[in-house]
């Protein structure tokens, strides 16, 4: 069973069709949430970390929110240069290190 | 702002050689972590190390090894390789103990022919 599930796999949005991707976990213990941008054949890019149920945090048209079961990532006015895969990671646990990620969501931002 | 540095960018090797890979944390980012991303696939923990120590460890086939330097730097050595080791590989630094933000470099595409 995957902890942690995204979705949908791919979405295709207008310019400034606003949307909510999603992101539920089933880990036990969640040290923390974090959201990442990646673009192809680059390096996943840093956007959130969310620790606690009830957090929120938002950077120019981003928004990410988490409950205790997911998070959702609130893209307001989209543009196209937002066009790239969204993952989300998860990390369990006191004393461990690794993030599990999710599959992504492959978001294209048509203008 | 200074970033992860991953040494080389682009590596192709035949089956059975040995490949090397480099990664410069962030200045002052004392853990250092390496994954693993296949074509289409989310990235995959390979190991990570904190004040130079192993501090994790997931799905890192015996035939990879890796060590973090007293300058923090880390390489990740895999010898005897397999077609299926072909990826991207990545390095992502952090300052301090897991929690914190973890930030990637631009990652190391492994071709094995």
């Amino acid at each position: 069973e995957d902890q942690v599930t995204q979705s949908p796999e791919a979405l295709r949005l207008q310019e400034g069709e606003s949307s909510s991707l999603n992101c539920s976990y089933t880990v036990s213990g969640l040290r923390g949430l974090f959201w990442y941008r990646q673009d192809p054949g680059k390096g996943p890019e840093f956007l959130f970390t969310l620790y606690s149920a009830g957090e929120e945090k938002e950077k120019e048209r981003l928004k990410a929110t988490l409950t205790k079961k997911e998070s959702f990532l609130h893209i307001t006015a989209p543009k196209p240069e937002d066009s790239a895969t969204y993952l989300c990671a998860v990390q369990e646990g006191a004393g461990s290190y690794q993030l599990t990620f999710g599959k992504g969501t492959k978001l294209s931002v048509i203008p | 702002a200074a970033g992860v540095i991953q040494s080389p960018r682009h590596l192709i090797k035949e089956k059975r050689e040995t490949a090397t890979l480099k990664c410069y944390p962030i200045p002052r980012h004392d853990t250092v972590y390496w994954y693993q991303q296949g074509p289409g696939q989310d990235p995959q923990f390979l190991i990570s190390f904190y004040e130079k120590m192993q501090s994790d460890k997931g799905s890192i086939p015996d035939r990879f090894s890796a060590q973090q330097f007293s300058d923090y730097h880390s390489e990740l050595n895999m010898s005897s390789l397999e077609l299926g080791d072909s990826a991207l590989y990545f390095c992502a630094s952090s300052f301090g103990t897991g929690g914190s933000e973890a930030f990637f470099g631009q990652g190391t595409r492994l071709t094995v022919v």
